[in-house]
């Protein structure tokens, strides 16, 4: 099986700007999270897809946004760029019960904000 | 909400010795404990994880112990060698709460040769 792959890998953007970071699952799974890691705050959630609805949300901004396509591929999109924006993205695929489980993360998504 | 702390935050050991890393949690309905590992560069992977039905738990030279009561979960490597040095991530959800996790801000492995 292949696994969760995350598009780009790297980005630089510029204050103000906005930006879409794109996951594409393990086939078979439904359900997409995505986690921001920075070196200090550590791997924190942003929010959780299944079945095309969100499911769950983290504590960020509205800046931070997501949706999940029909074949559970998942787009995240960061408005209004802001310094403190810059970290790796990483986008995480489950078998998508309720019950939490294995996450599958994907290489992940560098963004750096200048 | 739940809140997830981890000790230490970095750990040198000898190659051979064994490395425990503890983690508290604050939330009593959390009940799904996973350990997941992040060499440098590269994604976390789960390593082994432990349902609040089970106070133990052992994949051959990794083990968790989960204490409910006292609201704490430990990861131990027996025999330690050089490619389990990486960062160690602790983690905690509950039921329903669907794969909202909060992790641990993680613990810095180094097994020294």
């Amino acid at each position: 099986k292949a696994g969760v792959t995350q598009t780009p890998r790297y980005l630089i953007k510029t204050r103000g700007q906005q930006v879409t970071l794109s996951c594409s699952p393990i086939s078979g799974h439904r359900s997409v999270s995505w986690y921001q890691q920075t070196p200090g705050q550590g791997l924190q959630f942003l929010f959780e897809y299944f079945s095309e609805t969100q499911r769950n949300k983290g504590n960020f901004p509205g800046r931070f946004s997501g949706r999940q396509f029909s074949n559970s591929r998942s787009e995240m999109n960061v408005s209004t760029l802001e310094l403190g924006d810059s970290a790796l993205y990483l986008c995480a695929s489950s078998s998508g019960t309720r019950m939490p489980g294995e996450l599958f993360f994907g290489e992940g998504s560098r963004l750096t904000v200048l | 909400g739940e809140n997830v702390e981890q000790h230490p935050s970095t750990l040198s050991v000898q190659e051979g010795d064994s490395a425990v890393i503890k983690c508290t949690y604050s939330d009593s309905a959390s009940n799904y404990f996973p350990w997941y590992k992040q060499e440098l560069g590269k994604r976390p992977q789960l390593i082994i994880d432990i349902r609040s039905n089970v106070g133990e738990k052992k994949d051959q030279r990794i083990a968790v112990t989960l204490n409910k009561t006292a609201k704490h979960f430990s990861l131990h490597i027996t025999e330690t060698q050089p490619e389990d040095s990486a960062v160690y991530f602790c983690a905690a959800s509950g039921e329903n709460y669907g794969q909202n996790f909060v992790f641990g801000p993680g613990t810095r492995l180094s097994v020294l040769p």
